[in-house]
């Protein structure tokens, strides 16, 4: 069945550093990827997706380019904050009722 | 725009006892999902609703798990009896429609605590 693997947390950086958290998938189809975020003590927000092969997602100065021939869709941002600390994600839906499959998160801890 | 309203936000329980959970979906949103996350992994859907029809099921444990959408707006989550490993948090998701990539717009959660 479809699948979503992502790296393994937690990730520690420094401000400003630059950001990867590496995702790929496995799925019938064309899935649409997802991006989602969870701050501490809040619920699951969107951050960003991408509905078709090279599609770029983009928000708050994070992006993720949909690659089919790699199946990955990898989470980069040039320079994190602190207020970027949180759970990261990543997701697909496929098929007709828009079903919502996460891998299994990666916490990113920013310290100043 | 209000979102996906929750509650209760925490629930402790023994294990064999009843729970159950409700939410508030946004205005208009005819789909309505719920998750379970347990701790240390993704979100994994239990039931989805469009309307008040059950689209899919097929990761609901029926022999202690139940889910309604009467009337297509709110939805009761109950399990009876609760075991240990229901431990979790409960997540109710809304969206405009089921299809395509209409964003997932979730609620803060229930945390759910069997002893």
């Amino acid at each position: 069945g479809d699948s979503v693997t992502q790296m393994e947390g937690p990730v520690t950086l420094s401000e400003e550093a630059f950001l990867t958290i590496n995702c790929t998938y496995t799925a019938t189809g064309y899935p649409s990827l997802f991006w989602y975020v969870q701050y501490p003590g809040e619920g699951l927000q969107l951050l960003l997706k991408a509905t078709k092969a090279d599609d770029k997602g983009s928000n708050k100065g994070f992006e993720a380019t949909y690659r089919k021939e790699t199946t990955s869709f990898h989470l980069e941002k040039g320079s994190v904050q602190v207020s970027d600390s949180a759970v990261y994600f990543c997701a697909l839906s496929s098929g007709a009722t828009n079903k919502l499959i996460f891998g299994t998160g990666t916490l990113l801890a920013v310290q100043p | 725009e209000a979102g996906v309203a929750q509650s209760p936000r925490y629930k402790i329980i023994e294990k064999r006892q009843s729970v159950a959970f409700w939410c508030n979906p946004i205005s208009g949103h005819a789909t309505l999902y719920w998750y379970q996350q347990i701790l240390g992994q993704g979100p994994k859907l239990l039931i989805q609703f469009q309307n008040n029809g059950v689209v899919d099921d097929s990761q609901l444990p029926k022999d202690r798990f139940s889910a309604e959408r009467l009337k297509g707006v709110d939805s009761t989550l109950k399990i009876q009896p609760a075991k240990l490993e229901d431990s979790a948090v409960y997540l109710c998701a809304s969206s405009l429609a089921g299809q395509g990539s209409n964003e997932q717009y979730f609620g803060p959660g229930t945390r759910l605590t069997v002893t």
